[in-house]
């Protein structure tokens, strides 16, 4: 069981540059994120959606795109990268229920020059 | 506003021994959910234990406990006889439940926790 897949796992961009990183879940999970992890500022919600054809933003959603076409998949866009955006992304997803706990993908590392 | 604080940016724990990683919360909505994780060097987050906030008990996961104070709006995370492995940082995270189809979760900023033989 996969659980929560992110690609890639490791990107450099130049400033200006547009990306998209993906996400995609199998456990058939309605609710999606995405995270930025900064040092010393734990983890700040960009985008979620609770289904798909849903998404709403999080605290940080300045710079970033999001759409759900299908309920597997959740992609990231950065649109014009910006050296603010130099960070670690997590994708998450959970099962409906209030207890139901976030599943982490492993993250992806970007840097923006 | 919602919020969650961690006061320990480090701790040293020796092997064997217990320890508490604190965690204080900030919510005005009754029905909440408190969350620890883990995350080791390697990067990825694991999930630890939860705590609702209409639970009557404190939770416990193997090693893992939450010393749940409703009124002091504090939710600590003790982890018992602490391992090599238990070496990482630990994040608070809280989610209300404001009737809507909520998915934001808050998270502290983080307690390193390094375990010496």
């Amino acid at each position: 069981n996969a659980g929560v897949t992110q690609t890639p796992k490791f990107q450099v961009l130049k400033t200006g540059q547009s990306m998209t990183l993906q996400c995609a879940q199998d456990m058939n999970h309605e609710y999606m994120s995405w995270y930025r992890q900064d040092p010393g500022m734990g983890l700040r919600l960009i985008h979620y959606s609770v289904g798909a054809g849903i998404t709403d933003q999080g605290e940080v959603p300045n710079g970033y795109n999001v759409s759900r076409s299908t309920t597997e998949d959740f992609p990231l866009r950065l649109l014009s990268a910006a050296p603010s955006q130099t960070s670690v992304y997590f994708c998450a997803s959970r099962g409906q229920g209030d207890i139901q706990p976030q599943h982490f993908g492993d993250g992806t590392r970007l840097s923006i020059l | 506003a919602q919020k969650i604080t961690q006061t320990q940016p480090g701790m040293f724990v020796q092997e064997k021994e217990a320890v508490t990683l604190d965690c204080t919360y900030d919510t005005s909505d009754p029905s909440y959910g408190l969350f620890w994780y883990k995350q080791p060097s390697s990067g990825e987050m694991i999930f630890l234990i939860y705590q609702g906030s209409y639970d009557q008990q404190n939770a416990t996961e193997g090693r893992y406990s939450l010393n749940f104070q409703k009124a002091r709006k504090s939710a600590n995370l003790v982890i018992s006889a602490s391992q090599l492995g238990d070496s990482a940082m630990y994040f608070c995270a809280m989610r209300d439940y404001d009737g809507g189809a909520t998915n934001k979760l808050i998270f502290g900023t983080g307690t390193l926790l390094a375990v010496q033989p």
